[in-house]
């Protein structure tokens, strides 16, 4: 099945520092990324969708300017979190788009990165 | 405005059957999937729905009524390791983005 690759798996940064998380897909071209952030014992909260060279478009009460979207090809996918604040501190996570030949869709998620922020 | 709900937890035997019951109120819907989160872990698919019925993978099936807004997930022979989140997500339309909306989770305990 198709791979979907998200890395670091855990990064812990020093408060006002900046964060880059790749999103990649492996076997597959994705021209839409989601991302996620889940606080614990919480559900996935949708954070923005990423679309291969547009803007990326933000679910409401989220910052575009602290989250930083990026997707500049059809694999790869980023999100940097500047900044970053202790509040920050969540569990992030990417998942993909993949269209099959008969037009249908199935989405793929990345194993996820923990930032703690301190 | 988007509102799924689902039981927060619930606590089953081993060997048992379990239905995790879902709820949507969405402005638009295009399918309804259904994930498995173990701690610390990311989604792994376990059934997609569309149209109203039973879709059977296994020992999980997946049950839809559109007109009702609801849906459940039955696992069956329950094994201890099936305690994890079972996450109900509906997808919106594709003018819409696409994207999809996640319930709260149940986190489902299996005790021998």
């Amino acid at each position: 099945g198709a791979v979907v690759s998200q890395h670091p798996s855990w990064v812990i940064c020093k408060s006002g520092t900046s964060v880059k998380i790749e999103c990649r897909s492996l076997d597959f071209q994705a021209t839409t990324m989601f991302w996620y952030r889940q606080f614990p014992k919480q559900s996935l909260m949708l954070m923005a969708t990423s679309n291969e060279g547009s803007k990326a478009t933000y679910e409401q009460g989220v910052e575009k300017d602290k989250f930083l979207i990026n997707h500049a090809s059809l694999t790869l996918s980023t999100l940097t979190v500047t900044s970053a604040h202790p509040e920050d501190s969540s569990f992030y996570i990417c998942s993909a788009r993949e269209m099959d030949w008969g037009n249908h869709e199935k989405l793929f998620f990345g194993s996820g990165t923990q930032l703690s922020v301190l | 405005g988007q509102n799924i709900d689902q039981p927060t937890e619930m606590t089953a035997t081993e060997g048992a059957i379990v239905q995790i019951n879902c709820t949507y109120q969405t402005s638009g819907f295009n399918g309804l999937f259904w994930y498995q989160q173990h701690a610390g872990e990311a989604p792994t698919f376990l059934s997609y729905n569309v149209l109203d019925g039973l879709e059977e993978k296994g020992r999980f099936s997946s049950f839809l009524s559109r007109s009702k807004g609801y849906s459940y997930l039955l696992l069956k022979e329950l094994q201890m390791k099936d305690s994890a989140s079972y996450l109900c997500a509906v997808r919106a339309l594709y003018n819409q983005g696409g994207k999809l909306i996640f319930g709260q989770g149940t986190e489902l305990s299996v005790k021998p």
